[in-house]
């Protein structure tokens, strides 16, 4: 079966530092990967998707993510951490079809001035 | 373009009343919906998903159900509330069977308390 570690349950890092949230999944295949990001008391939002090609992947809001299979990783990246970035941030991994995404415990972030 | 709605967006429930959230898509058509719950800082747990009409999928044994009456409306009930049903609802869409990515689509979600 499918699953997702974030191994970083809460990061605390100063605006415009940079940025890495980890992500390692665990599939036999190449997975479809997501990154979501949830503001409090507010649904998720996609952030960026890897389907197949150039492994790293530009998203929306200045994140990028790189997928890498040798480790099994999509970590999320970030140049210069924004005071608005402060969210949960989750992890997914889906092989496609009708199977459900698998998310991961979510990592979430505080940002210091 | 495709659109998710969700509501109530909060509640407020005594102890073993019932409960309906409710969750419409609009803009596509034969949708893989889905129902997760987030309790504090645990993450997304799956409860229901469905691939069509009158098909849902259980993922957690619980006093929980779901519905699906209508090919993009999707409700979460339940008979007699729990105090540990307090959590964050989330309802979500993917694209259907043959085109599914598995990317999801959220709603803003529902917050339930229940005392």
């Amino acid at each position: 079966a499918q699953s997702v570690t974030q191994p970083d349950i809460h990061i605390t890092v100063s605006e415009g530092a940079s940025l890495e949230l980890r992500c390692n999944y665990s599939y036999g295949a190449t997975p479809y990967l997501f990154w979501y990001v949830q503001s409090p008391g507010q649904g998720l939002q996609l952030l960026l998707k890897y389907f197949s090609g150039d492994t790293l992947v530009q998203g929306i809001k200045g994140f990028e993510a790189e997928f890498k299979r040798s480790q099994s990783s999509f970590n999320l990246r970030k140049p210069s951490v924004h005071w608005s970035d402060a969210a949960e941030y989750f992890c997914a991994v889906s092989p496609g079809g009708n199977t459900p995404l698998v998310f991961g415990k979510g990592t979430r972030l505080s940002v210091i001035a | 373009s495709q659109t998710i709605h969700q509501w109530p967006a909060t509640l407020v429930q005594p102890v073993g009343s019932p409960l309906s959230l409710e969750c419409t898509v609009e803009g596509t058509s034969n949708p893989n919906l889905y129902w997760y719950r987030q309790a504090a800082g645990r993450g997304l747990q799956l409860l229901f998903y469905s691939v069509g009409i009158g098909q849902i999928s259980s993922e957690v044994p619980q006093n929980l159900s779901a519905s699906r009456p209508q090919d993009r409306q999707f409700i979460l009930s339940s008979k007699k509330l729990l105090l540990s049903d307090s959590s964050f609802y989330l309802c979500a869409w993917s694209v259907p069977r043959g085109r599914d990515t598995g990317e999801l689509f959220f709603g803003e979600g529902s917050r339930l308390t229940v005392l």
